[in-house]
């Protein structure tokens, strides 16, 4: 079972414009989420976070909203730049439970920025 | 301050033999997470661990998988008598407290043939 849903396998955005990563859960017990920035080869490398009590958390370029109805999240990177271009992964955590390290994650997107 | 060490990078096994894979976590940081990608997935938690101590193995394959996390040394993830489909990159996470993110290592490529 797909707890975290990623549905969007890809996504090509121009430099300088807005490049918006969805993600779905089922598990109402998610409490905590991160998004996830991987490289080829190399391992992910944590972005940004919300917790359950905010719908929204914002650091530079990149912002996450929650709508804890809906349960949905996005990850929103305004501007773009081609740097960006890697594997972005969505992942929740029950830390009411055992910890925050103990992630589930989405299938992950691979976001392209051209020049 | 060096990140989450992960040795070796890249492990070739044949079939039938066992694969030691090692992470020493970031500096201060005494919370050990084991996750398994396979091609074309999502990273999947395998086991968590504190020193000397195993806390959620929820996720770990019920034979021929160990981990341990010992007082002094790296945790180190065990597979006895790999088969080809143990064949993918396992990445090790670390975090300070149980309530602070997570960081990961740069993963280890496992390749069975």
């Amino acid at each position: 079972d797909q707890q975290v849903k990623q549905n969007s396998p890809s996504l090509s955005v121009q430099e300088g414009r807005i490049s918006i990563l969805n993600c779905d859960y089922t598990n109402s017990m998610f409490d905590y989420f991160l998004w996830y920035k991987k490289y080829p080869a190399e391992g992910p490398t944590f972005l940004i976070s919300i917790s359950s009590i905010k719908d929204k958390n914002e650091d530079g370029r990149f912002t996450v909203f929650l709508n804890k109805s809906a349960k949905h999240l996005s990850l929103h990177i305004v501007p773009s730049q081609p740097g960006d271009s890697a594997v972005y992964f969505c992942a929740a955590s029950e830390a009411g439970g055992t910890s925050y390290g103990k992630l589930t994650f989405g299938q992950g997107t691979i976001l392209t920025v051209h020049p | 301050n060096a990140g989450v060490m992960q040795n070796p990078r890249h492990l070739v096994r044949r079939r039938g033999q066992e694969a030691r894979l090692r992470c020493s976590p970031m500096k201060g940081h005494s919370h050990v997470y084991w996750y398994r990608q396979l091609p074309e997935e999502g990273l999947k938690f395998m086991v968590y661990l504190q020193k000397e101590n195993i806390i959620d193995e929820s996720g770990m394959p019920k034979e021929r998988f160990s981990a341990e996390f010992p007082k002094e040394g790296p945790s180190i993830l065990r597979i006895q008598q790999v088969v080809r489909g143990d064949s993918a990159a396992y990445f090790c996470a670390s975090s300070r407290l149980t309530s602070t993110e997570a960081f990961f290592g740069q993963g280890t490529r496992l390749t069975v043939v």
